[in-house]
């Protein structure tokens, strides 16, 4: 039974938009909620984070946002650039050892 | 300052042999993590190490095997490999577990004929 869901596989957004990026969790117990990036042949990278004891976390173009009442968290990139065609996974982390990571969602940015 | 270095970047094996990849860090980070991804599968946890001395069993731990050799070092074991276990490796490692942002190597592609 996945725990984190993206259940958007792809999503294309013209570039200047804003790409949102969605993210669904069974368990309410997860405290912390990640967003990583990934590009082909390389690992994935840390791009933001927030605790569930907060609603919305910014960095630059970068803003998460969550609701706890409906399990779901949202990772917004406003303006797009084509440097964020990459492929982005939300993970979720019950504050033990490990986090449990989502299946990926791969956004691609149009000229 | 290399991060997080994996080796070999690619092997292809035939059912039935044995490898070992190879992961450290240069970050004096406590925790290490072997990942697998597989296509519309994201990134599955096999094993983690949260601290020196420590090793536990995550999502797909069966058919592998671990070392956390030392702080730096952590190695992955696949003693008679499948086709099933095709798949893009990956290592990482953090601070402390859990929250703690995760630094990847590059990763392994697996073939296993």
């Amino acid at each position: 039974d996945q725990q984190v869901k993206q259940n958007s596989p792809s999503l294309s957004v013209q570039e200047g938009r804003i790409s949102i990026l969605n993210c669904d969790y069974t368990n309410s117990m997860f405290d912390y909620f990640l967003w990583y990036k990934k590009y082909p042949a390389e690992g994935p990278t840390f791009l933001i984070s927030i605790s569930s004891i907060k609603d919305k976390n910014e960095d630059g173009r970068f803003t998460v946002f969550l609701n706890k009442s409906a399990k779901h968290l949202s990772l917004h990139i406003v303006p797009s650039q084509p440097g964020d065609s990459a492929v982005y996974f939300c993970a979720a982390s019950l504050r033990d050892d490990k986090i449990i990571f989502g299946k990926g969602t791969r956004l691609h940015i149009l000229p | 300052n290399a991060g997080v270095t994996q080796t070999p970047k690619f092997q292809v094996l035939k059912t039935g042999q044995s490898m070992t990849l190879q992961c450290a860090q240069d970050m004096n980070h406590n925790s290490m993590y072997w990942y697998r991804q597989d296509p519309g599968m994201g990134l599955r946890l096999i094993y983690y190490s949260a601290s020196e001395g420590t090793t536990d069993k995550g999502e797909v731990p069966n058919g592998y095997n671990v070392s956390r050799l030392n702080k730096r070092e952590f190695s992955l074991r696949l003693e008679s490999a499948a086709p099933s276990q095709t798949s893009v490796y990956f290592c990482a490692s953090s601070v402390m577990g859990g929250a703690y942002e995760q630094y990847f190597g590059p990763g392994t592609r697996l073939t296993v004929t």
